[in-house]
């Protein structure tokens, strides 16, 4: 099993749809989780960090759930603009090494 | 703030020939990272510094990379020699204090190995 895994998708929903991805861990000691996302051919940016009581920014919301190891990205509402490839990252486990998913990849269309 | 800044953008070279990347970090920053991203792929932690440190080189091919961060600032990533596999983007991402933060990307090199 790999360390992060991803559906890398694409996730194909129309403007105004709400949509949902969800990445998986293998350690269960991991510490630190974060959401970034990548447009194309361009650097990671960080979208939001997941907190353990969750989180929710704008129309992103955020959560873990560490009993069955996978933390989620909500985002309602939809947009164009953001169509781009979701990463998740995970951190800890005693070695604090950042861990990348592979990425899902989200197209939003009129 | 400057963000992380990184070249060259662009780089083609010959399999067996060497090249070599820098990176500036962002002031202050105390952890430099490098990673490999080939298309259609997350990002893969090659090295981590802390300050001039190592902290992880795990999945660093250390028979042909190579990479060193002078007095805790710049760093450089060499490949010596290349094959057609390590053609991909090469990031570096720092943060202020380690991996529990938030890590800022710089543009990235992309690499074309022929």
């Amino acid at each position: 099993r790999k360390e992060v895994e991803q559906d890398p998708g694409p996730f194909n929903v129309p403007e105004g749809a709400t949509v949902a991805f969800n990445c998986t861990y293998s350690n269960s000691a991991s510490q630190s989780f974060f959401w970034y996302r990548q447009d194309c051919r361009k650097e990671p940016k960080l979208l939001m960090s997941v907190y353990s009581s969750g989180n929710e920014d704008g129309r992103f919301t955020a959560q873990l759930n560490r009993a069955s190891q996978y933390i989620s990205l909500l985002i309602r509402d939809s947009k164009l603009s953001d169509s781009a490839t979701y990463l998740c990252v995970v951190n800890g486990g005693g070695s604090y090494i950042p861990t990348f998913g592979r990425g899902t990849s989200l197209i939003v269309h009129p | 703030e400057a963000g992380v800044a990184q070249s060259p953008r662009y780089k083609i070279i010959e399999k067996r020939q060497s090249v070599a990347f820098w990176c500036n970090p962002i002031s202050g920053h105390a952890t430099l990272y490098w990673y490999q991203q080939i298309l259609g792929q997350g990002p893969k932690l090659l090295i981590q510094f802390q300050n001039n440190g190592v902290v992880d080189d795990s999945q660093l091919p250390k028979d042909r990379f190579s990479a060193e961060r002078l007095k805790g600032v710049d760093s450089t990533l060499k490949i010596q020699p290349a094959k057609l596999e390590d053609s991909a983007v090469y990031l570096c991402a720092s943060s202020p204090l380690g991996p529990t933060d938030t890590q800022y990307f710089g543009p990235g090199t992309r690499l074309t190995v022929l």
